[in-house]
């Protein structure tokens, strides 16, 4: 098993570009996760997935939108990318119940 | 919402027990306790988990007071490797919501 994989690992943007990020997980969880790391921070919940074709929105959602149309796959979208978007993002997958987060790798995302 | 509060930072002696405390005064009954570290920036790494009873693992020991509003994990012997950020997390309706975490320095 792969476990939780993203692409891209890296990207330059400059503002106002658009792109998105994939989450690709093969362990058949219900949940899947985004979160963004700002230096010297913590992770931050952007949106999150109780299952195939759900999403919610998480602590800071404002400027991404996601979709669940396979129940593997989470992806991230930048409509118009602003320089505060900069920052390492990290998907996350686990099964129901009280189980835990399996992470990805990340994303390093520089907007210019 | 249940949040946490753990020291910025702490140091440990290497073959030393590293214990890191962490503050979860809103916890409700059925809320679980996570602890997971990042290593640079690495995606993080689970440790251990619970509800309310002690528990330990490969990794680490996990003690929850009677009231569960504090916790501590515990590495037994810490190592050079265990220098990381560990995070305390109160899973909420399936939502993780991390804080800033303790950066261990382990100390040779």
């Amino acid at each position: 098993n792969a476990g939780v994989t993203q692409t891209p690992k890296f990207r330059v943007l400059k503002t106002g570009q658009s792109m998105t990020l994939l989450c690709a997980q093969d362990m058949n969880h219900e949940y899947m996760y985004w979160y963004r790391q700002d230096p010297g921070m913590g992770l931050r919940l952007i949106h999150y997935s109780v299952g195939e074709g759900t999403t919610a929105k998480g602590e800071v959602p404002d400027g991404y939108n996601v979709s669940r149309l396979k129940k593997q796959n989470f992806l991230l979208g930048l409509e118009s990318a602003a320089p505060s978007q900069t920052s390492v993002y990290f998907c996350a997958s686990k099964t129901g119940g009280n189980e835990k987060l399996f992470f990805g790798s990340g994303t390093q995302l520089s907007v210019l | 919402d249940a949040k946490t509060t753990q020291p910025t930072s702490m140091d440990c002696a290497e073959g030393r027990a590293a214990n890191l405390p962490c503050n979860h005064s809103t916890i409700s009954g059925n809320e679980y306790v996570y602890w997971y570290r990042q290593i640079h920036s690495q995606g993080p790494q689970y440790i251990i988990h619970g509800l309310k009873n002690n528990e330990t693992n490969e990794m680490a020991s996990l003690i929850i007071t009677e009231d569960r509003k504090s916790s501590t994990l515990i590495l037994p012997h810490a190592t050079l490797r265990d220098t990381a950020v560990y995070y305390c997390i109160v899973m909420v309706s399936n939502q993780f919501y991390f804080g800033t975490g303790t950066s261990l320095t382990v100390i040779p």
